[in-house]
């Protein structure tokens, strides 16, 4: 069974742009989570979706958005692009069966903003 | 909402001796307690869970420890081995949202 593909894995952007990374989950997964991860930060939740439904959200400002298509793969958007925006973007897969369910990662998007 | 604290932050152990990283969680409904292990270039890969109505679980060379009381789980990892050296993730469930709250993580560095 194919892993969780993201693209793209690397991303050079300039302040002011927009970005659109792509996440594809395993075969049969309908939840996507979305991370931003920078270094010493862990991991901090972005969003997730289900079934093409947005079921939870994390502290982060509208800039950050995502949805989900219809075949579970996932798109997320980051608008006015800031240095701070700097950071490796992970997608997590799921087959939710109740409260607690593995996530498979994908290897990430490196983004840089210059 | 729920919070996870983790220690320490980078651990450095001879081979073949063991390490032991900790987290502690605030909300007391947490059911759900997974660790993950990041090598470099690679995105958190699934090494054991344990759920709120068991208190330790064992995979080998790996165990989990949990203490519901005092809110702390703590991930114990024997005999060491270079492939063990990566960042350690802990994680607790949010209430009934399914959400995982994730600690800081924990670079070990295993010795030769």
């Amino acid at each position: 069974k194919a892993g969780v593909t993201q693209t793209p894995r690397y991303l050079i952007k300039t302040r002011g742009q927009q970005v659109t990374l792509s996440c594809s989950p395993i075969s049969g997964h309908r939840s996507v989570s979305w991370y931003q991860q920078t270094p010493g930060q862990g991991l901090q939740f972005l969003f997730e979706y289900f079934s093409e439904t947005q079921r939870n959200k994390g502290n982060f400002p509208g800039r950050f958005s995502g949805r989900q298509f219809s075949n579970s793969r996932s798109e997320m958007n980051v608008s006015t692009l800031e240095l701070g925006d700097s950071a490796l973007y992970l997608c997590a897969s799921s087959f939710p069966s109740g409260s607690g369910d593995e996530q498979f990662f994908g290897p990430g998007t490196r983004l840089t903003v210059l | 909402g729920e919070n996870v604290e983790q220690h320490p932050s980078t651990l450095s152990v001879q081979e073949g001796d063991s390490a032991v990283i900790k987290c502690t969680y605030s909300d007391s409904a947490s059911n759900y307690f997974p660790w993950y292990k990041q090598e470099l270039g690679k995105g958190p890969q699934l090494i054991i869970d344990i759920r709120s109505n068991v208190g330790e679980k064992k995979d080998q060379r790996i165990a989990v420890t949990l203490n519901k009381t005092a809110k702390h789980f703590s991930l114990h990892i024997t005999e060491t081995q270079p492939e063990d050296s990566a960042v350690y993730f802990c994680a607790a469930s949010e209430g009934s949202n399914y959400q995982l709250i994730w600690g800081a993580g924990t670079k070990l560095i295993i010795k030769p």
